[in-house]
């Protein structure tokens, strides 16, 4: 991944409202993407994958959506909760399996 | 389940000391990987092991780092001798095969003093 240093992207979202995080991808030839989420302290933590041939997929309170066009891949938060407060990163696959490519983070806080 | 065990937690070190950091994958998991995460960044792969071979090791700095995964399961990532920029967090995730979704341990926060 490429290096943005110690300030990460800041979303602030009010408790109960939606979220939205997006990440721009870099290699077309990617077919699978991850969101992980890190709590301070600890190894992220996985919360949804998708594959190049689906544009939407749905797990519990979260929707990732993939648009290869512009190579964007987004998370969606429903009803954010203070335990959502962490560094969330996209993954993708890149040119071959096994070697993951990081996104930069967002950091999300959830203000009461 | 358990999932991907390391250890220690925290590791304090002396430039130019040795260090050694260690990780169980899930139980049934081929594919193992030790990433670093400065702090601030992604993770970035240093290594991925199918079973005991070292499959990618071309981020891996040779000339200080070594890894080992004896019998196919758990793991040692070692650093001799330290340098200050190896301060970061050691992250250890496996995955049953490759082309499925990583696990993470908790990572071992290494600082170089």
């Amino acid at each position: 991944g490429e290096s943005v240093g110690l300030h990460l992207p800041t979303l602030s979202v009010q408790e109960g409202d939606n979220s939205i995080i997006n990440c721009a991808y870099s290699n077309s030839a990617s077919d699978y993407f991850i969101w992980y989420k890190q709590e301070s302290g600890k190894g992220p933590q996985f919360i949804i994958d998708i594959r190049s041939n689906m544009d939407k997929r749905q797990g519990q309170r979260v929707t990732v959506l993939l648009n290869k066009t512009v190579k964007h891949l987004s998370l969606q938060i429903a009803a954010t909760q203070p335990g959502d407060s962490a560094v969330y990163f996209c993954a993708e696959n890149g040119d071959s399996w096994g070697k993951l490519q990081f996104g930069a983070g967002t950091q999300v806080v959830v203000t009461p | 389940e358990a999932g991907v065990v390391q250890s220690p937690r925290y590791k304090i070190i002396e430039k130019k000391q040795p260090v050694a950091f260690w990780c169980n994958p899930i139980s049934g998991h081929n594919t193992l990987y030790w990433y670093r995460q400065n702090l601030g960044q992604g993770p970035e792969l240093l290594i991925r092991y199918e079973n005991e071979e070292a499959v990618d090791d071309s981020q891996l700095p040779k000339d200080r780092f070594s890894a080992e995964r004896l019998k196919g399961v758990d793991s040692t990532l070692k650093i001799q001798p330290a340098e200050l920029g190896d301060s970061a967090v050691y992250l250890c995730a496996s995955s049953r095969q490759v082309n499925e979704k990583l696990f993470f341990g908790s990572g071992t926060q290494l600082s170089v003093l």
